[in-house]
């Protein structure tokens, strides 16, 4: 069975420095990889997505992630952290032909000025 | 658009009372997800519909939960008899045909979030 692994549920990071979000998952065949961003007391949002093609994939807000085959990963970066990126963080994988999506736990992230 | 519509945002219920959560797809969408959100805890998926039809109901519990979503209005989500461990936040997510097959993207609504007393 597909799942999702997010390495840390709580991160936490200076203003401007650099945000890594660790997301590994496990499947016998390439899945759709999707980071969601949640804010307080509000549904999910999109950040961005990895279908075929090009591995590394930006998103929205300055984020980026990089689907790494060989490690089973897809890790969420931003270079430099801005308060306004203080929100929880859930990597999310379909298995093509699957119908519904699984998530991670969740990252919690903690911006310190 | 208006986007994905849930419906109350906030509920309070007294065990053993019943709880209705609706849920109105985005324009276009006929695929339906309803995810439940403990505290603390990520979101776990519950159970996927289409019109008239529940495709997967793997992750709904086996008594006191039903779902819907008739061919005309909302999705229904409906938890019987509720207890204090039914309190989370329950997410509806809808997706054009082919729901998420496909990579086709999961658009979420705001959430409902259930209090049992």
């Amino acid at each position: 069975a597909q799942s999702v692994t997010q390495l840390g549920s709580h991160v936490s990071v200076s203003e401007g420095a650099l945000v890594l979000l660790r997301c590994n998952y496990s499947s016998s065949v390439p899945p759709y990889l999707f980071w969601y961003v949640q804010y307080p007391n509000q549904g999910l949002q999109l950040l961005l997505k990895y279908t075929t093609g090009a591995t590394l994939v930006k998103g929205i807000n300055g984020f980026e992630a990089e689907f790494k085959k060989s490690e089973t990963s897809f890790h969420l970066t931003k270079p430099s952290a801005h308060m306004s990126d203080a929100a929880e963080y859930f990597c999310a994988v379909v298995i093509q032909g699957a119908q519904k999506l699984v998530f991670g736990q969740g990252t919690r992230l903690t911006i310190n000025p | 658009n208006a986007g994905v519509m849930q419906n109350p945002r906030h509920l309070v219920r007294r065990r053993g009372q019943e709880a209705r959560l609706r849920c109105s797809p985005m324009k276009g969408h006929s695929h339906v997800y309803w995810y439940r959100q403990l505290p603390e805890e990520g979101l776990k998926f519950m159970v996927y519909l289409q019109k008239e039809n529940i495709i997967d109901e793997s992750g709904m519990p086996k008594e006191r939960f039903s779902a819907e979503f008739p061919k005309e209005g909302p999705s229904i989500l409906r938890i019987q008899q509720v207890v204090r461990g039914d309190s989370a936040a329950y997410f509806c997510a809808s997706s054009p045909q082919q729901g998420a097959a496909g990579a086709n993207v999961l658009t979420f609504g705001a959430g409902s979030r259930l209090t049992v007393l």
